[in-house]
């Protein structure tokens, strides 16, 4: 599976945006980029998933690079609530269907 | 609609004794998957299974862990004997297998703490 690379962690403040951004230059042709969320003592959540084209769904987009070796995903105003490690995953189409889960981005949300 | 069931949320055990945990996915949710998520890390796959067949076990350790999912629909991960090593979060996922990209979802998963 091809690795991604994150940032430990980030803050922001509350109702302001932000970007979490992910590095993955040896992502191959047929990887999809999905990106997870775990808020404290609670199981990962789904966030979004892109192939190519940025995405946007009620919670987040995401901003796919052209050449596809980082994306970007955007919380366009960021609660208390949205406070979790944020994990960028690869996945291949027609794969495994494990999710390989680096450390993620442990975002604070300041008040 | 109910999300994917764990239990016990908590456990405590002493080393070598026994420990079961069980997961009962979402409704029509024929894929169950079992990760193990150290403090600070990512969860890592431990077993998966589509309907009652384990398909990638290759991450459990069998010597001490055994999993099983009679009748395809909820499952029970054991550890027999527990080791120190083995506290951890224990997290059960499910997803419908439609051979394309589907979304995991997780329950709240098991904290088990080995003294």
């Amino acid at each position: 599976d091809a690795k991604t690379t994150q940032p430990n962690s980030m803050e922001s403040n509350e109702e302001e945006p932000v970007h979490l951004p992910c590095n993955h230059s040896t992502i191959s042709g047929t990887d999809y980029i999905h990106w997870y969320r775990q808020l404290p003592s609670q199981g990962p959540e789904y966030v979004i998933h892109g192939l190519t084209s940025n995405v946007n769904n009620r919670m987040a987009s995401l901003a796919i690079a052209e050449d596809r070796k980082s994306s970007t995903l955007i919380l366009h105003r960021a609660t208390l609530r949205d406070a979790a490690v944020y994990y960028c995953i690869l996945r291949v189409q027609g794969g495994s269907e494990k999710l390989v889960f680096g450390k993620g981005t442990k975002l604070t949300v300041n008040p | 609609e109910a999300g994917v069931v764990q239990s016990p949320r908590y456990k405590i055990i002493e080393k070598k004794q026994p420990v079961a945990f069980w997961c009962n996915p979402i409704s029509g949710h024929n894929t169950l998957y079992w990760y193990r998520q150290n403090l600070g890390q990512g969860p890592e796959l431990l077993i998966r299974y589509e309907n009652e067949e384990a398909v990638d076990d290759s991450q459990l350790p069998k010597d001490r862990f055994s999993a099983e999912r009679l009748k395809g629909v909820d499952s029970t991960l054991k550890i027999q004997p527990a080791e120190l090593g083995d506290s951890a979060v224990y997290l059960c996922a499910s997803s419908l297998d439609l051979a394309g990209q589907e979304t995991q979802y997780f329950g709240p998963g098991t904290r088990l703490l080995v003294l």
